[in-house]
């Protein structure tokens, strides 16, 4: 069955702080893998893309890495800021559809 | 500049009453999907179309249906809402590239049922 699990489920950090957020995947067969940010009552808006040749992408103070033999992502962030509270969603494509199998977030809360 | 455009913001309609959600896109996209997303859940595809081929999930209730006149344009209608309907309700479009297939997602449509 094709399955995105991300841990923690929420996270709490003091601003400035960096923190990881992880994402296991057993979607078959793979085509990519994106982390989204979605903020409170707001659509996602694509932090970074990785096909299963790519290991590390970043995006300003997002960088996303992948194993495509474990089935492992993470996406860190490097000095968090307020404005990083919000859901950080891991969703991998599957190979010839146009299906996109969601993991259920991890909701970030960054304190002054 | 949006790119995927949903409307209404917010929807608050009556139980039973019939409502329709209109999503529109300036990407070209050949692909649009509905998401229904609650509370604290990940989104749950509802349909998709590709061009005009409609496509449903199997586990998508009879009470919603989709349409999609144009490449631009594709509506959620509701026949009859029940408490259960009220969540998040997202747009998003894709054109698949080569391995690379991008979703671009509007802001959402959050739906009330009273």
């Amino acid at each position: 069955k094709n399955q995105v699990e991300q841990s923690p489920q929420s996270l709490i950090i003091l601003e400035g702080k960096n923190c990881t957020l992880q994402c296991n995947y057993t979607v078959s067969p793979f085509s990519n893998l994106r982390w989204y940010k979605q903020d409170t009552g707001r659509g996602p808006v694509s932090l970074t893309i990785m096909t299963f040749s790519e290991n590390t992408k970043s995006n300003g103070r997002y960088t996303a890495t992948l194993d495509a033999d474990t089935k492992q992502s993470s996406l860190h962030i490097t000095a968090s800021q307020l404005s990083d509270s919000a859901s950080y969603i891991c969703v991998v494509s599957v190979s010839g559809t146009y299906k996109y199998i969601f993991g259920t977030g991890t909701r970030l809360k960054v304190l002054a | 500049d949006a790119m995927v455009i949903q409307n209404p913001r917010y929807q608050v309609t009556q139980f039973g009453k019939p409502v329709t959600l209109s999503c529109s896109q300036t990407l070209n996209h050949n692909v649009m999907y509905w998401y229904q997303q609650k509370s604290s859940q990940a989104p749950k595809l509802l349909f998709h179309y590709y061009d005009k081929d409609f496509n449903n999930e199997a586990d998508t209730p009879d009470n919603f249906q989709s349409r999609r006149p144009n490449t631009s344009f594709c509506f959620l209608d509701i026949r009859s809402p029940g408490l259960g309907d009220a969540a998040m309700y997202l747009c998003a479009t894709s054109r698949e590239r080569g391995r690379i297939t991008e979703a671009f997602f509007g802001q959402g449509t959050r739906l009330t049922v009273v």
